[in-house]
């Protein structure tokens, strides 16, 4: 499994885009690139997945360069209830039996007024 | 709405009494997963099913066993819960063929005294 990294924390303010970048340096071929939101005491959200260039949704947008090392998550005007934690996991996207999905540390995004 | 439900919200328990918590689903999933999730962690994958396949994780302690009587329905039996144990346990499905895209119950959240 691709190890992802990704900040610990970020702030923001509301209205701002913010920007959360992922690094997996040894992503595989079949590897796509999966993100979550996580509120306090809920469980995780799916928001997006891309497997390369950008994917856009109704929530955020992901960016994703050619050689597919890293990732953007973008969250366009962020508001207070954006605060949370966010997660990128890259893996395959059907596993059969065996897959497993294995979340990082996440980064806790705080949304300011 | 189709939805993952998890009973209940949140359970105390006994040091090394038994406690089983209760996962539901109406998305008609064929795959059920467990993960616990400490303080300020990431979840944690304890085990999964696809379909009837049972499929533990390595680290996954005896302590926890898990049942799947049909579809819809996924049981989590701590046999005898330590106070390592206390935890925020969520309950996952999703189709075999978009593992990544998972939906998450609201968790239960599990107190040892």
């Amino acid at each position: 499994l691709a190890k992802t990294t990704q900040p610990i924390s970020m702030d923001s303010y509301e209205g701002q885009e913010v920007n959360i970048t992922c690094s997996h340096n040894n992503i595989a071929t079949n590897d796509y690139i999966t993100w979550y939101q996580q509120f306090p005491s809920q469980g995780p959200r799916f928001i997006i997945q891309g497997y390369k260039t950008k994917v856009t949704n109704e929530v955020a947008s992901l960016f994703i360069p050619a050689d597919r090392k890293s990732s953007t998550l973008s969250l366009p005007r962020v508001s207070l209830s954006d605060t949370a934690v966010y997660y990128c996991l890259v893996g395959p996207v059907s596993g059969g039996s065996n897959y497993k999905l294995t979340f990082g540390k996440g980064t806790l995004l705080t949304v300011n007024p | 709405d189709a939805m993952v439900i998890q009973n209940p919200r949140y359970q105390v328990t006994q040091f090394g009494k038994p406690v089983t918590l209760s996962c539901s689903q109406t998305l008609n999933h064929n795959v059920m997963y467990w993960y616990q999730q400490k303080s300020s962690q990431a979840p944690k994958l304890l085990f999964h099913y696809y379909d009837k396949d049972f499929n533990n994780e390595a680290d996954t302690p005896d302590n926890f066993q898990s049942r799947r009587p049909n579809t819809s329905f996924c049981f989590l039996d701590i046999r005898s819960p330590g106070l390592g144990d206390a935890a925020m346990y969520l309950c996952a499905t999703s189709r075999v063929e978009r593992v990544h895209e998972q939906y998450f119950g609201p968790g239960t959240r599990l107190t040892v005294t």
